[in-house]
């Protein structure tokens, strides 16, 4: 079955440290991957997606994601967080032309000063 | 501005009642999501709708109802038949089939609460 996982469900970090929030995905001939960011009882909004091409993926609020289909991986990245960027991230796929998105279960980020 | 929005807020339940999340949309988009979200949990597909007058279930769809009568709206029942209903759900919607990714936007979510 096609699943995404997100091994940390929280990851502390001082504000302007660097983050890492990682997502791995079962393998597939062809996926699109996403990541959304969700703020305390708000919906889910995108940050970031791959579908083809460069590897390297820019999103909104300074984060950026790598595809790594050698490793099944799609982690999230960020050089200096802010205290502004504490909510939950989502990964999720798409088997590619199928439209229904599995989710992770979520890892929460959780900046301190 | 375009978006999805979602009624109630907060809703609390009594036992063996059914109640009604609304969910509309004015982005045009065909496609239209419910998900249940509950902590460590992530997002879990109840149903989908693809195109006005047909849905589908998803992964969790035991105990809950829709309808697509109008592009616009997909409202979500929460039946009695429904073991633990007390969750976050979340409303979404997409272009739809041909668009490629299926990027999707997300309303502002309604809290249940079982008493």
């Amino acid at each position: 079955a096609q699943s995404v996982t997100q091994l940390d469900s929280q990851v502390p970090v001082f504000e302007e440290a660097p983050v890492e929030l990682r997502c791995n995905y079962s393998s597939s001939v062809s996926v699109y991957l996403f990541w959304y960011v969700q703020y305390p009882n708000q919906g889910l909004q995108l940050l970031l997606k791959y579908l083809s091409g460069s590897t390297l993926v820019k999103g909104i609020n300074g984060f950026e994601a790598e595809f790594n289909k050698s490793q099944t991986s799609f982690h999230l990245r960020k050089p200096s967080v802010h205290i502004s960027d504490t909510a939950e991230y989502f990964c999720a796929r798409e088997n590619t032309g199928f439209q229904k998105l599995v989710f992770g279960t979520g890892t929460r980020l959780l900046v301190s000063p | 501005d375009g978006g999805i929005t979602q009624s109630p807020k907060y809703l609390f339940r009594k036992e063996g009642q059914n109640v009604t999340l609304s969910c509309e949309q004015n982005l045009n988009h065909d496609a239209m999501y419910w998900y249940r979200q509950d902590p460590g949990q992530g997002l879990r597909l109840i149903y989908y709708s693809q195109i006005v007058n047909d849905f589908q279930k998803g992964d969790i769809a035991e105990g809950y109802s829709v309808s697509r009568e109008k592009k616009e709206s997909f409202p979500l029942t929460v039946t009695s038949a429904q073991k633990n209903p007390t969750a976050f759900y979340l409303c979404a919607s997409s272009m739809g089939q041909g668009s490629g990714a299926n990027v999707l936007t997300f309303g502002a979510g309604s809290r249940l609460t079982v008493l």
